[in-house]
């Protein structure tokens, strides 16, 4: 199993430009999240989802789009890059359960540059 | 609203054993997560707690007061490979969203 894996790795972008971060994960889970990770500001949630789709808002959502058209892959788009988008991007699945334990797993992340 | 709230550095020495605390406000509460992050790697999954109490894995231990909004993960017998972030989360009510602290960089030193 691959686990969750995200394309690109590294990314820089002008200022205007758009792009699409990727994300798949093999491991048949229902909810997956896109973050962003900020030198002192730890990780924040962008968008998420609870099945395929379906999407719903996080706690930073301006500037970004999602789309989840099948379980497995969950997409994110920048429109209109600006400086302030200049992060890592970290994509986590997680499954359902009923224990409360389901943990999340995260991808690689994906360094993006926005000049 | 949700806050939560870690020491943003701690450093300590080689076989020792260190605490790091969080503590958190956030408006439903379904478990407590700490994820162990290497510089330029992904966050993975140290321990769970949802009831009161201390849960044991090997080297690590994770407590959590509910009724004082408060958690800590014990590392004991410190290794160099120990140096990294440590990322305390909260599930909230519904049980989709993670709220993440602000992380808690360790530094393990011979």
């Amino acid at each position: 199993n691959a686990g969750v894996t995200q394309t690109p790795k590294f990314r820089v972008l002008k200022t205007g430009q758009s792009m699409t971060l990727l994300c798949a994960q093999d491991m048949n889970h229902e909810y997956m999240y896109w973050y962003r990770q900020d030198p002192g500001m730890g990780l924040r949630l962008i968008h998420y989802s609870v099945g395929e789709g379906t999407t719903a808002k996080g706690e930073v959502p301006d500037g970004y789009n999602v789309s989840r058209l099948k379980k497995q892959n969950f997409l994110l788009g920048l429109e209109s890059a600006a400086p302030s988008q200049t992060s890592v991007y970290f994509c986590a699945s997680s499954s359902a359960g009923t224990t409360g334990a389901e943990t999340q797993y995260f991808g690689p992340g994906t360094r993006l540059l926005v000049l | 609203g949700q806050n939560i709230d870690q020491p943003t550095e701690m450093t300590a020495t080689e076989g020792a054993i260190v605490q790091i605390n969080c503590t958190y406000q956030t408006s439903g509460f379904n478990g407590l997560f700490w994820y162990q992050q290497h510089a330029g790697e992904a966050p993975t999954f140290l321990s769970y707690n949802v009831l009161d109490g201390l849960e044991e894995k090997g080297r690590f231990s994770s407590f959590l007061s509910r009724s004082k909004g408060y958690s800590y993960l014990l590392l004991k017998e410190l290794q160099m490979k120990d140096s990294a972030s440590y990322l305390c989360a909260v599930r909230g009510r519904y049980g989709q969203n993670f709220v993440f602290g602000p992380g808690t960089r360790l530094s393990v030193l011979p």
